[in-house]
């Protein structure tokens, strides 16, 4: 089986532009979660969808979007990139969105942006 | 907020040597895992432990969710357990999301 899939796997892109980040959950998992992570720090929760709904949202600005397909696959779409959005994005699938009765979280191998 | 701290920050091993990496969580959580972080960025879960002991090979985790912590234990590290490990706490209901501690940097020399 596939594990958790992500497109692209690097990324260069000038400030001011739009990015779109690909991920396509295990399958049959249905909730997919996107994380950031900086250089040097731990990831940070950006979004989670479950079921084509969104089901928690991070502190991150509104330039920062996602949705989930009726396949499960998902998008983030971050408008007007800055430096600061330089990063490796991961995108995490489970079984559900709620973990009491999971297996845990399995992550792809990331998205690294560059923001030049 | 919530915080999930670990520690050491940083730990350097010799081949075959043993340790142990401690995190600590300032809320009750609804579960926990302990990802290794390999030097491609590569997040790989090890253990999905909400409480009591695991073992998987090498490696083991013990929660103990009445006083807030979580330990991995490492033995006869080899030159691969190399890169950094993290801890991760779940917060359900209107969060629904992982928090990562700060991370610890395992460098295991031949």
């Amino acid at each position: 089986d596939a594990g958790v899939t992500q497109s692209p796997t690097h990324l260069i892109k000038t400030r001011g532009q739009h990015v779109t980040l690909r991920c396509s959950p295990i399958s049959g998992h249905k909730s997919v979660s996107w994380y950031q992570q900086v250089l040097g720090q731990g990831p940070q929760f950006i979004f989670q969808y479950y079921e084509k709904e969104e089901r928690g949202r991070g502190n991150f600005p509104d330039r920062f979007s996602a949705r989930q397909f009726p396949n499960y696959s998902s998008e983030l779409n971050v408008n007007a990139l800055l430096l600061g959005d330089s990063a490796l994005y991961l995108c995490a699938s489970s079984l559900r969105s709620s973990l009491q009765t999971d297996y845990g979280y399995t992550f792809g191998s990331g998205t690294r942006l560059t923001v030049v | 907020g919530i915080q999930v701290e670990q520690s050491p920050p940083d730990l350097i091993l010799q081949e075959g040597a043993n340790s142990t990496l401690r995190c600590n969580f300032s809320d009750s959580v609804n579960n926990l895992q302990w990802f290794h972080q390999n030097p491609w960025g590569q997040l790989i879960n090890l253990f999905y432990i909400p409480s009591g002991t695991k073992q998987n090979g090498r490696l083991s985790a013990t929660t103990v969710a009445t006083e807030r912590y979580s330990l991995l234990y490492i033995s006869s590290s080899q030159t691969t357990d190399s890169g950094v490990y993290f801890c991760a706490a779940f917060y359900g209901g209107a969060t629904n999301k992982l928090i990562f501690g700060t991370g610890t940097l395992l460098a295991v020399q031949p």
